[in-house]
């Protein structure tokens, strides 16, 4: 059965610095589809970043880039600028190439810090 | 786009009674829809997956004549709470995956449901 791992339960980071959460997962497909969650105090889940096993290059999307390391099993989150709008649970996801649900991980809850 | 909507956000009902959520997908088709609960501080709990025109799969441990899922149209998926007690009370949130190639298992969430039973 897949799994994601986030190992970090809580951060924190200053206005405008940079911060880095962490995600490993275990699959034994080859063909898969990664992402990151934010859920804001509001509860929305939003889509952050999306990644493509298949594709070597990693994933941007203004502020935010992941680093995917495939061999690794690891897919970190990298948050650049860190504003206070950031402040949320984010949550590591899997899916494998089938119409299967999301495998979350257990979420790291990130706080900024003014 | 890809946006999902839920209704209600907040219902506090009686014990005893039926409560009904809506999730529609507003400008996509979805072709799979999946239903989850969350506890406080703790990550999304897969309820069921639905897809359009069949019966919904429950995981385990969720009673599907206490949790129905009705899947009618490849925009709205309705998740009644039969007889609901006080520890059905949860925030419930619904998921809609799109079928277009350069979204590939990609969920997009409504903003949830929070349920109160008293």
């Amino acid at each position: 059965a897949q799994t994601v791992t986030q190992s970090q339960p809580e951060m924190s980071v200053q206005e405008a610095e940079t911060v880095t959460l962490s995600c490993t997962y275990d699959t034994s497909e080859n063909n898969y589809y990664l992402f990151w969650y934010k859920q804001p105090p509001s509860r929305q889940m939003i889509l952050v970043i999306r990644q493509e096993a298949y594709k070597q290059q990693n994933a941007t999307e203004n502020r935010f880039s992941v680093n995917f390391q495939k061999a690794a099993k690891s897919f970190s989150l990298k948050i650049s600028d860190s504003q206070l709008g950031d402040t949320a649970m984010y949550f590591c996801a899997f899916v494998n190439s089938g119409n299967t649900p999301l495998v979350f991980g257990k979420g790291t809850r990130l706080s900024v810090i003014a | 786009g890809a946006v999902v909507s839920q209704h209600p956000s907040r219902v506090i009902c009686k014990s005893g009674t039926s409560v009904k959520i809506e999730c529609r997908s507003l400008d996509f088709q979805a072709t799979t829809m999946f239903w989850y609960r969350q506890f406080p501080k703790q990550s999304l709990m897969l309820m069921a997956t639905s897809n359009e025109g069949s019966k919904a799969t429950y995981e385990q441990g969720v009673e599907k004549d206490k949790f129905l899922i009705n899947h009618a149209s490849l925009t709205l998926s309705t998740l009644t709470v039969t007889s609901a007690h006080p520890e059905d009370s949860s925030f419930y949130i619904c998921s809609a995956r799109a079928g277009a190639p350069d979204r590939v298992g990609t969920q997009y969430f409504g903003p949830g449901t929070r349920l109160t039973v008293l």
